[in-house]
């Protein structure tokens, strides 16, 4: 089984700052991670995805993660954010079959 | 392309209606799946059919009947909903890539209010 948490649930940031959102998870088999974001009134749209290779991936709208096996981290990170990364950000994991595991969710207000 | 779409929007029902959600998706991806999701929780898996077999179904309660057409829509058939059952719908549509991995694409959800 796998278990995803996400060490914030909530992540005031000021308009071009920098916003790291925290992901740490735990499988007892080898799991493919991934970002994804909600904005309000919508459906989940993908950020960005590890599934092997380079532990920096990088993901639409600017966002990157770094992919920590030995911390079973999952981290996402903007360097400057905008009013609109205002929504809902949800790891998940996935072992190699249909199911997404999902964090809790951490909420990210931008403010001007 | 990574287009999932939904309708309807939005729904209202009765306790007593019957009423159905449709997704559809034009990627050619193999398996779609229904999703629920309360205000501020992740979503939570419902139903997922793979090559238009259903797959998984998450002991979901009876009232929720899925369909799958063809291998580019899905539905789920409601009937005698409960209040509690007011949430967003959402579907997923996935493929397969190289490294036997599925990567899941969202549609917008269809927001039920149940009275």
């Amino acid at each position: 089984a796998q278990s995803v948490t996400q060490l914030d649930s909530q992540v005031p940031v000021f308009e071009e700052a920098p916003v790291e959102l925290r992901c740490n998870y735990s499988s007892s088999v080898s799991v493919y991670l991934f970002w994804y974001v909600q904005y309000p009134n919508q459906g989940l749209q993908l950020l960005l995805k590890y599934l092997s290779g380079s532990t920096l991936v990088k993901g639409i709208n600017g966002f990157e993660a770094e992919f920590n096996k030995s911390q079973t981290s999952f981290h996402l990170r903007k360097p400057s954010v905008h009013i609109s990364d205002t929504a809902e950000y949800f790891c998940a994991v996935s072992p190699n079959d249909y199911k997404l595991s999902f964090g809790a969710g951490t909420t990210v207000t931008v403010r001007a | 392309d990574t287009e999932v779409t939904q309708t309807p929007k939005h729904l209202v029902m009765g306790m007593t209606n019957k009423k159905s959600l449709k997704c559809e998706q034009h990627m050619g991806h193999r398996a779609m799946y229904w999703y629920k999701q309360k205000a501020k929780k992740p979503p939570e898996l419902m139903f997922v059919y793979s090559y238009e077999k259903l797959s998984i179904n998450e002991s979901v309660p009876s009232r929720f009947s899925p369909e799958c057409p063809n291998s580019s829509l899905l539905n789920l058939h409601l009937h005698a909903l409960q209040p509690e059952d007011s949430a967003l719908y959402l579907c997923a549509s996935s493929h397969r890539t190289g490294d036997n991995q599925e990567t899941q694409y969202f549609g917008p959800g269809t927001r039920l209010l149940v009275l």
